[in-house]
Parts: C-alpha cells; structure tokens; sequence
C-alpha cells in the first residue's frame, strides 16, 4: 500500500462549480499537510498548509484535515479556467529542519472549462 | 526576492552517460531538496542537503548522488543514466532549521534520456 493514495483524474468541472480533491494516507506519524498546484511546465507552488485536523480556509481554497481517518481534501469554490493544474498533495512527519522530507500524492489533473 | 532557479531547464544524454543539475536556492535558505517526478511514480524525494552535508536521503540507488556549496547552491549528478531516469528533477528551498517550514520548488529540470 501506498504512503499516500490520490486519484489522478483527470477531473473536468465547468467555470463555478465546487471542486473537491482528496487524499489518504496510512502513515500515522504524518502531522503536516500541505497542497501544491502545479501548472503544465511548471514547478509546484505551495496552495495551503495545515497542521491539525479541521478546516483552514484562504479566499477560495478550504484545506480539511481529518486524522482519526488519514483523509485530507482541498475544496475549490466558484472555480475558474486559470485553476486548471494539478494539485498535488503532500505530507510530512516533522515540520522542519532535520528529517524533513515531503511524500507527495501523484497528483489530481484538474480542468475548469469556461 | 528571487525564487528557486534551475540550470538547465531541458536536457537530453544518451543511456550510459552522466548528467549535473544544479540549484539555487532562496536568498538565505540552507537547506535544498531534490525530488524526482515521473508519470508514474509522481514525485519522490531524492535527498536532502543543508550546510553542505547530506542530512536526508530517499530510496534511489548510488548513481544518484549531490553535493551543496558554501553559498547554499546545489548539485545533483546522475551516473550512468538509464531511460527510466527520464523525468522532470526538481529542487525545493527551506530555511532548514524552523519549524512549520514550508518548501519552495523550483521550476526544475526536464530530463530526457534516449
């Protein structure tokens, strides 16, 4: 089993409907949870991060975290065509310095068509 | 200030060949990180470096190797390239030591091996 399970997709919405995109994982020592975007030819660009369970909301884009059953998500309201990316999420058990090291899921192919 | 830059961003080596990337990372962030991403496999974590020392190392073989200078910049050397290292390598900035850190990547470097 995987680390951490995403489904690639690809996912095509229309311009404003609510996305949602979804992880698990099955490593409990996770305690870090980021979502990266990534454009074609591009490099990820960190979305949000979170550290404990719950919501995290930042204009658009909410992060959820739920532990207790190794899922996170990432809702994207009134979706618009420049979302189309992959979003990537990742995971990690310390939050920095030494041993700090990043296990991506592979990624969810998103297209908002106008 | 300036992001993560890459050199080079495409390249092309035959199988047996040797390949150096390098890496600059953000203006006073030490510690720089190397991931590979394939379609396959998504993007996985090669190594680690901060103050000049490898302190984090994913599961790749020996051909897989790196090294960080003195101004943080960063090399990653791949001996005797295979066709399955075709694949886009990209590098991640931190400051290394806080926590709640988060990683800035690159643009990376797309990798094509015939």
């Amino acid at each position: 089993q995987k680390e951490v399970e995403q489904d690639p997709g690809p996912l095509s919405v229309p311009e404003g409907a609510i996305v949602s995109l979804n992880c698990t994982y099955s490593n409990s020592a996770f305690q870090y949870f980021m979502w990266y975007r990534q454009y074609s030819r591009k490099g990820p660009e960190l979305l949000m991060y979170t550290y404990s369970s719950g919501n995290k909301e930042d204009g658009r884009f909410t992060a959820q975290v739920d532990k207790s059953s190794k899922y996170i998500s990432l809702f994207i309201r009134d979706s618009q065509p420049s979302d189309s990316a992959t979003y990537l999420c990742a995971m990690s058990a310390n939050s920095g310095g030494s041993n700090y090291k990043l296990t991506f899921g592979k990624g969810t192919l998103l297209t908002v068509n106008p | 200030k300036a992001g993560v830059t890459q050199t080079p961003r495409y390249l092309i080596k035959t199988r047996g060949q040797q390949v150096t990337l390098s890496c600059s990372p953000i203006s006073g962030h030490r510690s720089v990180s190397w991931y590979q991403q394939t379609p396959g496999q998504g993007l996985q974590f090669l190594f680690e470096y901060f103050s000049e020392t490898q302190r984090n190392k994913g599961n790749f073989p020996g051909r897989f190797s790196g090294r960080q200078f003195s101004n943080s910049r960063s090399e990653m050397n791949v001996s005797t390239l295979e066709l399955g290292d075709s694949a886009l390598y990209l590098c991640a900035s931190s400051g290394g030591l806080r926590s709640r850190e988060t990683q800035y990547f690159g643009p990376g470097t797309r990798l094509l091996v015939l």
